[in-house]
């Protein structure tokens, strides 16, 4: 079955420096999607960045990269030059080919310091 | 605005009780899915909806039921509420089924749900 593990509850960072979430993943597909949302205090989730198991380059969307690691099964999100609205909940997910349900990690909740 | 709607946003009912969510996809997305964010169990996937049919269930109790109607927006019924049903729910779309990996699921607003 699939998992996702975060293992970071919680991590800050100052305001204009790059801060890294971790995300690993566990599945037996060879074809899969990894995917990140935020989720401020409001409440709504907002897809952030998508990564295919068989994209040869790490996905970029702005300030937000993916640190794809296929051998050590590792999604980690690089956020760049933090703002203070990046301070939010941050999930991990991943689709198999087999379902399109997203299976979520537990998240990593964010705090940007100024 | 992810173009996903959700009524209502706040919903405070009794135990025993039976609500409806409703949700409305982005338009031409033919899949609906529909998740439940709670403290204690985190997020997990409920059911899937494409095209009017049923494609997957996750971790739905059976107290809990949903369709999707022809104009595409979905409904999320739940009855017999209990208090650890209290949680997010949120609805997603997306213009993909299943075997489409590389869709991104829009969420909605989601619908707080209080059971006193």
């Amino acid at each position: 079955a699939q998992k996702i593990t975060q293992t970071q509850p919680g991590m800050f960072v100052q305001e204009k420096e790059a801060v890294t979430l971790d995300c690993t993943y566990d599945t037996s597909d060879q074809s899969y999607g990894l995917f990140w949302y935020k989720q401020p205090s409001s409440g709504e989730m907002i897809f952030l960045i998508y990564q295919g198991s068989y994209d040869e380059q790490n996905a970029t969307e702005g300030r937000y990269s993916l640190n794809f690691q296929k051998a050590r099964k590792s999604a980690n999100l690089v956020i760049s030059a933090s703002q203070l609205g990046d301070s939010a909940m941050y999930f991990c997910a991943m689709r198999e080919t087999s379902g399109s349900r997203l299976t979520f990690g537990e998240g990593t909740q964010l705090t940007v310091n100024p | 605005d992810s173009g996903v709607t959700q009524t209502p946003k706040h919903l405070i009912t009794a135990t025993g009780q039976r609500v409806t969510l409703r949700c409305s996809p982005r338009s031409g997305d033919l899949s609906v899915y529909w998740y439940q964010q709670s403290l204690d169990q985190g997020l997990q996937f409920l059911i899937q909806y494409y095209n009017g049919e049923e494609r997957a269930k996750g971790n739905i109790l059976e107290r809990f039921s949903a369709q999707q109607f022809p104009d595409l927006h979905s409904e999320l019924n739940l009855s017999s509420l209990e208090l650890g049903d209290s949680a997010l729910y949120f609805c997603a779309s997306s213009a993909a089924g299943t075997g489409n990996i590389a869709y991104e699921q829009y969420f909605g607003p989601g619908t707080r749900l209080t059971v006193t």
